[in-house]
């Protein structure tokens, strides 16, 4: 069974530091990785995918790096700023079968303060 | 291009009633999923649907919960006899092949009274 872990469960920051955020995962059978952002009360926004056969995936101030071999992802944030703030979720899909479902974390709380 | 729409945004029941919770995938998607967020644990999938087919239900409680995505009209999850643990935020994500991205909509909140 796909577990995920994120650590930390929670981080501060003061504004303008750069951070990363870890992703954990049991089975390194994945298909594919995706990082989330959800705000209080919302859905949930995706901010990268990287494929099983990719090491990374850039996208603005965001760069998430994915190692199969040793189970993990990391989500780096560059430059952080206040609208930041949210809850950033990772999930993985198994390869193998017809089942794509999106296996989750319990996310990690990001506040950043201006 | 209209994101995934979900409705309604908040529902509120009472126990024993029925609850029908709607999903609109994004135009081209014709794979959709639904996923619960129980108060203070993590996204759980329920259900992987394509169109009149139901792929995977493996999430999903064996009573009083369905799904159906029909060839017309917005995937559906229906909770029958609802009770107090059934509160909680269901999404719906949808993508356009199986393994793909998978967009999320707004989600509906659902309280138990």
């Amino acid at each position: 069974k796909q577990e995920v872990t994120q650590i930390p469960a929670a981080l501060s920051v003061p504004e303008g530091e750069n951070l990363v955020l870890n992703c954990s995962f049991t089975d390194s059978a994945i298909y594919n990785l995706q990082w989330f952002r959800q705000d209080p009360g919302k859905g949930l926004t995706s901010l990268l995918l990287i494929q099983s056969s990719q090491r990374e995936q850039t996208s603005g101030r965001l760069n998430a790096s994915l190692d199969k071999s040793s189970g993990r992802s990391t989500l780096y944030i560059a430059a952080s700023q206040p609208g930041d703030s949210a809850t950033y979720l990772c999930a993985v899909i198994l390869t193998g079968g017809s089942n794509y479902k999106l296996t989750f974390g319990k996310g990690t709380l990001l506040t950043v303060n201006p | 291009n209209a994101g995934v729409m979900q409705n309604p945004r908040h529902l509120v029941r009472r126990r024993g009633q029925e609850a029908r919770l709607r999903c609109s995938p994004m135009k081209g998607h014709s794979h959709v999923y639904w996923y619960r967020q129980l108060p203070e644990e993590g996204l759980k999938f329920m259900v992987y649907l394509q169109k009149e087919n139901i792929i995977d239900e493996s999430g999903m409680p064996k009573e009083r919960f369905s799904a159906e995505f029909p060839k017309e009209g917005p995937s559906i999850l229906r909770i029958q006899q609802v009770v107090r643990g059934d509160s909680a935020a269901y999404f719906c994500a949808s993508s356009p092949s199986p393994g793909n991205e998978q967009y999320f909509g707004p989600g509906t909140r659902l309280t138990v009274t």
